[in-house]
């Protein structure tokens, strides 16, 4: 059965830290992970990762895929309270457009 | 619109109501989705438009779900005789496309609470 299991399921930093969230996959077919913020109620698009060692980048936020150990990493540095969100991870599985998403991670950021 | 949008945002229903969910999704994307996420829990695929295509129905939990497409724009999703474990967000996504790497963009959502 196809899964997406991130860990940890939440993380409480202070203001400045570094944060690390990971995302491990068993998806017969994979093409691609996609990394969402869900602050309140909608899913606002990250990154949508593709090829393995590729490292995507957008300000303080950057992730990686490793296809050969089945995982992708988020990376947040200087994290500030706006990052406080539930992080989410999904791997459509090729021929299908039924996302698999993982149950989320959900980080606070304290000031 | 600029993106997907969802009314009503907030719902409180008593225990064998029926409700009404609507999305407007994006402009021009063809493809629609309709999500639901529990307390705590990842979201979990419900249905599918594409087009003027059948619509993938196999993620609806009961036959007490149900949900259409008007015009490939708008969707309402129905749910009848609701129950308390109907409670959750429920989230609508479009597409451009169909192909399953193709972002989906989400609306904010119907927070549903059966009573």
């Amino acid at each position: 059965e196809d899964k997406v299991v991130q860990s940890p399921l939440s993380l409480v930093v202070h203001e400045g830290d570094t944060v690390t969230l990971n995302c491990s996959y068993e998806v017969t077919n994979f093409r691609s992970l996609l990394w969402y913020k869900q602050e309140k109620k909608a899913p606002t698009f990250l990154f949508m990762l593709t090829s393995s060692g590729i490292e995507k980048k957008s300000g303080r936020l950057s992730s990686i895929l490793d296809k050969k150990e089945l995982f992708s990493i988020l990376n947040i540095t200087a994290t500030q309270t706006g990052d406080s969100a539930v992080y989410l991870c999904a791997v459509p599985p090729v021929g299908t457009y039924k996302y698999i998403f993982g149950t989320g991670t959900r980080l606070k950021v304290l000031a | 619109g600029a993106g997907v949008s969802q009314s009503p945002s907030n719902k409180v229903t008593e225990k064998g109501k029926d409700v009404e969910l609507r999305c407007d999704p994006i402009s021009g994307h063809t493809a629609l989705y309709w999500y639901r996420q529990s307390l705590g829990q990842g979201l979990e695929f419900l249905i599918y438009f594409q087009g003027n295509s059948a619509p993938d129905k196999s993620g609806l939990p009961s036959d007490r779900f149900s949900a259409e497409r008007t015009g490939g724009s708008v969707s309402t999703l129905t749910i009848q005789r609701t129950q308390q474990e109907d409670s959750a967000v429920y989230l609508c996504a479009s597409s451009l496309k169909t192909r399953s790497e193709e972002t989906q963009y989400f609306g904010p959502g119907t927070r549903l609470l059966v009573l």
